[in-house]
């Protein structure tokens, strides 16, 4: 079974400042693990996604994410904030075995100060 | 190209009442996925079909839901008898076929039962 941890539903940076999103994961066979941005009254939008091949994912707007398997975590950074980063983010995972649903985190709302 | 499209974007019912949502995938994908996105929630699984046949419905959450894709392309998803409860953004996803590793997200349709 998978499932996926975000810590924090809530995270407040400076404009500027470094952002670190938080995502644990679980599961039993290897995994494929996604990060969704999602706009205030918009559907999903892939920001990245690790698919086994290298463990440092660079995706769109500057984020990108590192594959840790000894940690099972997936945290999403970026150096420097911008307003337009204020947006919900998800963490999610799927087996990469099977064409199976996509396992959602509960979401982290990052706001960014100006 | 275009996206996964639904619609309605919006549908307010009134408790009890049926209603249909439609998805229209991106062409020539043969996976399509329903989710369910409560307020201040991650999106979770409803039910994943390849081509017509539903390959998994574990997550509907009971008999009312029910869904359909009686021709491969377009899904819809039917809600009978409906609850406050079930009030939430409906989400479709689709993807070229089982082994992609990414879905594609429609805008999503804003259900309310009043």
């Amino acid at each position: 079974a998978q499932s996926v941890t975000q810590l924090g539903s809530h995270v407040s940076v400076s404009e500027g400042a470094l952002v670190l999103l938080r995502c644990n994961y679980s599961s039993s066979v290897p995994p494929y693990l996604f990060w969704y941005v999602q706009y205030p009254n918009q559907g999903l939008q892939l920001l990245l996604k690790y698919t086994s091949a290298a463990t440092l994912v660079k995706g769109i707007n500057g984020f990108e994410a590192e594959f840790k398997k000894s940690e099972t975590s997936f945290h999403l950074t970026k150096p420097s904030a911008h307003m337009s980063d204020a947006a919900e983010y998800f963490c999610a995972v799927r087996p990469a075995s099977s064409a199976s649903k996509i396992i959602f985190g509960s979401g982290t709302r990052l706001s960014i100060r100006p | 190209g275009a996206g996964v499209s639904q619609t309605p974007s919006n549908k307010v019912t009134e408790k009890g009442k049926y209603v249909e949502l439609r998805c229209d995938p991106i062409s020539g994908h043969t996976a399509l996925y329903w989710y369910r996105q409560s307020l201040g929630q991650g999106p979770e699984f409803l039910i994943y079909f390849q081509g017509t046949g539903a390959a998994d419905d574990s997550g509907l959450p009971n008999d009312r839901f029910f869904a359909v894709r009686p021709e491969g392309s377009v899904s819809t998803l039917k809600i009978q008898r409906t609850e406050r409860g079930d009030s939430a953004v409906y989400l479709c996803a689709s993807s070229p076929g089982p082994s992609y590793n990414e879905q594609f997200f429609g805008p999503g349709t804003r259900l309310t039962v009043l």
